[in-house]
């Protein structure tokens, strides 16, 4: 079974908008770590936000949420007041435990800013 | 600022070579990875290293070693680059203490095997 599910291959979104980008996950560890990494085209993973299995409320980090429901295990990214610059891929990330090597990736979402 | 550094970004090899992917880290991490990463399948870990002369192999090793003689340095080496090689990898590097364990990523070296 996949790990990471990211069911959105492609989207667009106009310039301001906010957006949410889809991620579920399958762990039956009851400690892991769900990561957000942006890369844009010039390939490069830039690490967004972090959220843990046992924190009480969502993580933000500036224009950037995640919308963290454990029991449907999923973990979708809010980018509110989208910029031309958010255009890039999105992979969510699971870590199990603290093993570094059960660290799993979706498939990536490609997301279009539209001016 | 912290970096993760790869020696090429683009690569061009031919069948049978054998090819050295190097990769740098300033940040003092003790584990150091590899990733293969192709359209559609995400990234898959290939070997990573949690201490010096260490190594374990991630899910999809063949055709692939590591070294680590170095803290900083780990290498992926393609012993007969075939085809099927072909593709972007990623090394990435956290530590071990770190409070959300997050992987730093270098820039990727885009191998293509002709």
């Amino acid at each position: 079974a996949q790990k990471i599910t990211q069911t959105q291959p492609g989207m667009f979104v106009q310039e301001k908008e906010a957006v949410t980008l889809d991620c579920t996950y399958d762990t039956s560890d009851p400690s892991y770590g769900l990561f957000w990494y942006k890369q844009p085209s010039s390939g490069e993973m830039i690490f967004l936000i972090y959220q843990g299995s046992y924190d009480q409320q969502n993580a933000t980090e500036g224009r950037y949420s995640l919308n963290f429901q454990k029991a449907r295990k999923s973990a979708n990214l809010v980018i509110s007041a989208s910029q031309l610059g958010d255009s890039a891929m999105y992979f969510c990330a699971m870590r199990e435990g603290y093993n570094f090597n059960k660290f799993y990736f979706g498939s990536g979402t490609k997301l279009n800013v539209k001016p | 600022d912290v970096k993760v550094t790869q020696s090429s970004r683009y690569l061009v090899k031919r069948t049978g070579e054998k090819v050295f992917l190097e990769c740098v880290q300033d940040m003092d991490h003790e584990n150091m990875f590899w990733y293969r990463q192709d359209p559609g399948l995400g990234l898959r870990l290939i070997y990573f290293s949690y201490d010096v002369k260490m190594k374990e192999k991630g899910d999809i090793p063949e055709g692939y070693s590591v070294s680590r003689e170095k803290k900083e340095r780990f290498s992926l080496i393609l012993e007969s680059a075939s085809t099927n090689q072909t593709s972007m990898y990623l090394c990435a590097s956290s530590g071990q203490g770190a409070n959300t364990g997050e992987l730093f990523f270098g820039e990727g070296s885009r191998l293509t095997v002709l």
